[in-house]
């Protein structure tokens, strides 16, 4: 079945780092792509998605590219800040199915 | 506009009890999901709904039923909680299929089964 594998976290970074969260996939078909972000005691909220192969995603300076030849949609951030602190979920979803497959999720904290 | 509510936001039940959990969404979205999220493991779906009156199975549906009398109202029932049912629980929804439609969730449910 679908699946997606997050780089293992958590991840420290002192604030202005660069930033690089690995996500790869497994997939039939040509599954749409998300990255979700949960910050603490909150649900989780949509951070950025791309619909087909080399397609950007960005928002709030977060950006990741769906590479099919390589099956991964890393996240990236040329800064980071504190407010970043957060778990970032990598996602898919099936174009037929309609529902989300999850990565384990990655634990950022930026320390000032 | 309240998007996605779930009630309550945290419980302790005994191994036995049941309880049910309400999530309601006031965007009339057609699609309504449960998932639960525990460590190291991300989100995993229990069950969704495709529409008022119909409800299917997700990845892990053991243990749990669902509802969906009302469009806007989607219900969570634990018939005889378990330790392994303890966990943060999620409610979802997304507007009509679409491709790369987003999914939009509420804040959660924490349960504890002792």
């Amino acid at each position: 079945g679908d699946s997606v594998t997050q780089m293992e976290g958590p991840v420290t970074l002192s604030e202005e780092a660069f930033l690089t969260i690995n996500c790869t996939y497994t997939a039939t078909g040509y599954p749409s792509l998300f990255w979700y972000v949960q910050y603490p005691g909150e649900g989780l909220q949509l951070l950025l998605k791309a619909t087909k192969a080399d397609d950007k995603g960005s928002n709030k300076g977060f950006e990741a590219t769906y590479r099919k030849e390589t099956t991964s949609f890393h996240l990236e951030k040329g800064s980071v800040q504190v407010s970043d602190s957060a778990v970032y979920f990598c996602a898919l979803s099936d174009r037929g199915a309609q529902k989300l497959v999850f990565g384990q999720g990655t634990r950022l904290t930026i320390n000032p | 506009n309240a998007g996605v509510t779930q009630t309550p936001k945290f419980r302790v039940l005994k191994t036995g009890q049941s309880m049910t959990l309400l999530c309601a969404q006031d965007m009339n979205h057609e699609y309504m999901y449960w998932y639960r999220q525990d460590p190291g493991m991300g989100l995993r779906l229990i069950h969704y709904s495709v529409g008022e009156g119909t409800t299917a199975k997700g990845e892990v549906p053991d243990g749990y039923n669902v509802s969906r009398l009302k469009k806007q109202n989607f219900l969570l029932g634990l018939e005889s909680a378990a330790p392994s049912q303890t966990s943060v629980y999620f409610c979802a929804s997304s507007p009509v299929r679409g491709v790369g439609e987003t999914q939009y969730f509420g804040p959660g449910t924490r349960l504890l089964v002792l």
